[in-house]
Parts: structure tokens; C-alpha cells; sequence
């Protein structure tokens, strides 16, 4: 079975400074995928940024990147220039790309963006 | 296309009642996914479907539950017998067979159990 293991359960950053959202996973498969998503108060789960395992560079979209660390088995979410409408929970997510493509989450990190 | 519609956005119920969820995919998408978020947790995977053929179902999803989706189009998920413990976040995904990237989730269903 996959886990995901997000260590840090509330992070502050201050308006325009970056963020680091930490993830590690663990799965046996060798091909898998990983997902981070925005979750506002509001519910639903919005797509941020997705790393196939066998992506050779890490993925950015906008203000995301992921540092993806293969041997590691980590996949932390970096966002730049925090903006107020950051704050939200935060959940990482593997995906094995072979199977049923169900989602394993971890428990989440919310996010607050401050002044 | 206006993305995954849930319905409805919140149920309150009493403990015992039943109730039933609906959720609409994105019409394309082939693969429809059901899974429970509670306070403090991230979703949980409960079942999926493809096209109308139901693949696989987790443990978590006891007896009282029941899903469907008839025509390979919209699908219902039914729980039976409410419970205060039932009582969560529901989300409904949507996904096209080998399009990682379309994995696309609804507003979801938040139910309360009294």
C-alpha cells in the first residue's frame, strides 16, 4: 500500500516570501505519480502541480515548483511570492500510473499567509 | 463543460435516515471516483468506476453503502442507516483512462449526521 506522510500540520509565511510544504511517500511501484492540491475553506480540491516518477526535471506551474527527490522519496511544493489567497490546506497525493488510479493523500498542512 | 457537479453541497439528516448523493463528471471522462474526507484528514478512497462497470471498492465502504452509475454517465452513492461517524466531507473525481492530468474533483457533498 502507498502512504504519504506530510510532517508539518500548520506553516505561517509572510506576504511575498516563499514557502517549502513538505512531503515524503512510500510506495514499491516504480511508476507512480504525484499531485499537490489547494483545498480553501470553501471544499473543493484544486489541481496545483503534478511529477511523474520518471520525470527527469522537476515540474513547475506558476508560482508552484516541486523539488522532487526520487531517492529520497520526496516531493515538497514550493510556492513563490506568497499571495493572502494561499492560505488554504495543502495536501500531497501519489497515484500508481498502472492501476486503478485511486489517490493515496496525507494529512494535509494548512497554510497561513500573513501580512 | 462546467467540470464535476455535486449535489447536493451539504445534507443534514438524522442518524438512521438514508441518503443519497449525486455527482456529475465531465462528460468525456470515462472514470468516476468516490472518496470521504473528515475533519482534519485528507480524502480517503472509497470506489471507482469505469464507464458503468464498478472496479474496485475500499474497505471503508461498509454494507450501508451502495454506488452506482447506470449509464456510465452521472453516478449516486447511497448510504443506508446513517451514522454520526458517517458524517464528512464527500468528494466525486472524474478522470480519462490514461489522462493523469484530467484527474478532476468536484465541490463535494458535506454531510452531517445528528
Amino acid at each position: 500500500a502507498q502512504k504519504i506522510t506530510q510532517t508539518q500540520p500548520g506553516m505561517f509565511v509572510q506576504e511575498k516570501e516563499a514557502v517549502t510544504l513538505d512531503c515524503t511517500y512510500d510506495t514499491s511501484d516504480p511508476s507512480y505519480g504525484l499531485f499537490w492540491y489547494k483545498q480553501p475553506s470553501s471544499g473543493e480540491m484544486i489541481f496545483l502541480i503534478y511529477q511523474g516518477s520518471y520525470d527527469q526535471q522537476n515540474a513547475t506551474e506558476g508560482r508552484y515548483s516541486l523539488n522532487f527527490q526520487k531517492a529520497r522519496k520526496s516531493a515538497n511544493l514550493v510556492i513563490s511570492a506568497s499571495q493572502l489567497g494561499d492560505s488554504a490546506m495543502y495536501f500531497c497525493a501519489v497515484i500508481l500510473t498502472g492501476g486503478g488510479n485511486k489517490l493515496t493523500f496525507g494529512t494535509g498542512t494548512q497554510l497561513k499567509v500573513e501580512l | 463543460d462546467t467540470g464535476v457537479s455535486q449535489d447536493p453541497r451539504h445534507k443534514i439528516t438524522k442518524r438512521g435516515q438514508n441518503v443519497t448523493f449525486r455527482c456529475d463528471p465531465i462528460s468525456e471522462h470515462n472514470r468516476l471516483y468516490w472518496y470521504r474526507q473528515t475533519l482534519g484528514q485528507g480524502p480517503e478512497f472509497l470506489t471507482y468506476f469505469q464507464n458503468e462497470a464498478q472496479l474496485e471498492k475500499s474497505r471503508l465502504l461498509s454494507d450501508r453503502f451502495s454506488a452506482e452509475r447506470p449509464k456510465g454517465s452521472f453516478s449516486t452513492l447511497e448510504i443506508q442507516r446513517t451514522e454520526q461517524g458517517d458524517s464528512a466531507m464527500y468528494l466525486c473525481a472524474s478522470s480519462l483512462l490514461g489522462a493523469l492530468l484530467d484527474y478532476t474533483f468536484g465541490s463535494g457533498t458535506r454531510l452531517t449526521v445528528v
